[in-house]
């Protein structure tokens, strides 16, 4: 069974200052990841992804994320957040091979201070 | 190309009463799946169509929930008799089959509010 943990439900920090929000995964496969993005009153974003590959993923607005095997981690990174960024985040598994059904964390808020 | 849409965007109804959440996939994708998240808990998995079959239901919470994909089109998520602890933001995600790895898209979402 796959699952996720998402240290922190609530990350502050400061406009400029590096962003990184917590991703502990759990799978009995090679996993599939993502990251997704939900800004206020709208929908679930695809932030970035990991299949196979390069375990350092490029995301949309300046976002990364390092699939590391050894610490079953896929943490979300940014050097220098933006007051636009302020958002609910979503660490997300699926299993390939099996349903692709993802599995969410419960999401982490960052919040940016002027 | 149009998203995955969900209809309506917000619903305010009274215990006991019945609603129907409506999404509409992306054109071409054979899986849709819808999700529950409940105030500050994770987003959970209720079930997942392919085309218009039910592969998985594992995540429907009772029998008060009856989903339907009518033609492999769009899909329906009823609730009657809706309870309190049904409220929550109900999202629908869709993928096609031949390229899963890219990631499910999601809708924006129903706010379902059972007063």
């Amino acid at each position: 069974a796959q699952s996720v943990t998402q240290l922190g439900s609530h990350v502050s920090v400061s406009e400029g200052a590096l962003v990184l929000l917590r991703c502990n995964y759990s799978s009995s496969v090679p996993p599939y990841l993502f990251w997704y993005v939900q800004y206020p009153n709208q929908g679930l974003q695809l932030l970035l992804k990991y299949t196979t590959g390069a375990t350092l993923v490029k995301g949309i607005n300046g976002f990364e994320a390092e699939f590391k095997k050894s610490e079953t981690s896929f943490h979300l990174t940014k050097p220098s957040a933006h007051m636009s960024d302020a958002a609910e985040y979503f660490c997300a598994v699926s299993e390939p091979g099996g349903s692709y059904i993802p599995t969410f964390g419960r999401g982490t808020s960052l919040i940016v201070h002027p | 190309e149009a998203g995955v849409t969900q209809f309506p965007s917000h619903s305010v109804i009274e215990k006991g009463q019945t609603v129907t959440l409506r999404c509409d996939p992306i054109s071409g994708h054979d899986n849709l799946y819808w999700y529950r998240r409940v105030m500050g808990k994770e987003i959970k998995f209720l079930l997942h169509f392919v085309k218009e079959s039910k592969q998985d239901e594992s995540g429907m919470p009772n029998n008060r929930f009856l989903a339907e994909r009518t033609g492999g089109t769009y899909s329906t998520l009823k609730v009657q008799p809706a309870e309190l602890e049904d409220s929550g933001v109900y999202f629908c995600a869709s993928s096609p089959s031949q390229a899963r790895r890219i990631g499910a898209f999601f809708g924006q979402g129903t706010r379902l509010t059972v007063v």
